[in-house]
C-alpha cells in the first residue's frame, strides 16, 4: 500500500546539510506528503509534512517539485542524534484513517 | 502534543500465550492505531481503533489474533493470542495529533515482544 519510493540508506557528514530524497509518481490532488523519522528503539516521530508549497519548521525544510511527483527533505547541518530511518509518507486527507509506512531510508551521520 | 504510555515495554512470552498491550494517552481521540514492526523492518498498519465501535483490520491482520478493545476516548489495548516465534516484533500506537502545522501523528515507544 507504500504509495513511496526512498533509497535504502544515506550517509552524511555532521554539520553538512542533508537532502532525502522521495519518489511518489502515483500522488493524488488529495495526498499530503509526510515525512517521519524513527530513532534507534524509539517510535516514529513527526518531522514535517506538506501540500504543494516549500514547508519549512525548526527541524527541517520539505522542497516538493512542481508536479509533486517527488519531494525532498532537508536537514540543513546534520548532527549525529539526526541518526534514524526517515520514512516519506502519503496521507490522503479524505481518508486519514490510513498511513501507510515504506521501507524508508537509513540515514547515517559520520562525525 | 498527546503524551502516549504503553506497557509493557517488553516482554519474552512462551508460545502459546497471549499477552494484552496497554496503550493510554493523555489526552481523548477519537481515533487509535496498532502498527506491527518486525525485526528490521518498517512499520505495518494492524488496525484502526474507534471508541463504542468494533476494530478496523488491515488485509492479513484477524481479529481473533489481534483483538483489539477501545473503551473510552483515551485508552486501548491489543492482545497477540496465541503466539508464536513468527510474532516477535515492537506493536507500537498511534493517535491522530495537532502537529502545529497540521494533523500528523504521535506514536508510543513501542512494546518489544519476543516469543520462545
Amino acid at each position: 500500500d507504500a504509495k513511496t519510493t526512498q533509497p535504502n540508506s544515506m550517509e552524511s557528514n555532521e554539520e553538512e546539510p542533508v537532502h532525502l530524497p522521495c519518489n511518489h509518481s502515483t500522488i493524488s490532488g488529495t495526498d499530503y506528503i509526510h515525512w517521519y523519522r524513527q530513532l534507534p528503539s524509539q517510535g516514529p516521530e513527526y518531522v514535517i509534512h506538506g501540500l504543494t508549497s516549500n514547508v519549512n519548521n525548526r527541524m527541517a525544510s520539505l522542497a516538493i517539485a512542481e508536479d509533486r511527483k517527488s519531494s525532498t527533505l532537508i536537514l540543513h547541518r546534520a548532527t549525529l542524534r539526526d541518526a534514524a530511518v526517515y520514512y516519506c509518507i502519503l496521507r490522503d486527507v479524505n481518508d486519514f484513517n490510513k498511513f501507510y509506512f515504506g521501507s524508508g531510508t537509513k540515514l547515517n551521520v559520520k562525525p | 502534543s498527546a503524551v502516549i504510555s504503553q506497557k509493557p515495554s517488553r516482554d519474552i512470552c512462551q508460545r502459546g500465550t497471549s499477552l494484552t498491550i496497554q496503550c493510554q494517552v493523555d489526552s481523548q481521540v477519537t481515533m487509535m492505531f496498532w502498527y506491527r514492526q518486525q525485526p528490521g523492518q518498517s512499520l505495518t498498519l494492524i488496525a484502526t481503533a474507534n471508541q463504542g465501535s468494533e476494530a478496523t483490520y488491515e488485509s492479513g491482520f484477524v481479529i481473533d489474533k489481534f483483538p483489539i478493545s477501545r473503551p473510552n476516548l483515551t485508552f486501548s489495548t491489543l492482545t497477540v493470542s496465541n503466539m508464536s516465534p513468527e510474532d516477535s516484533s515492537i506493536y507500537l500506537c498511534s493517535v491522530e495529533d495537532w502537529t502545529g502545522g497540521g494533523y500528523g501523528y504521535t506514536f508510543g515507544s513501542g512494546t518489544r515482544l519476543t516469543v520462545v
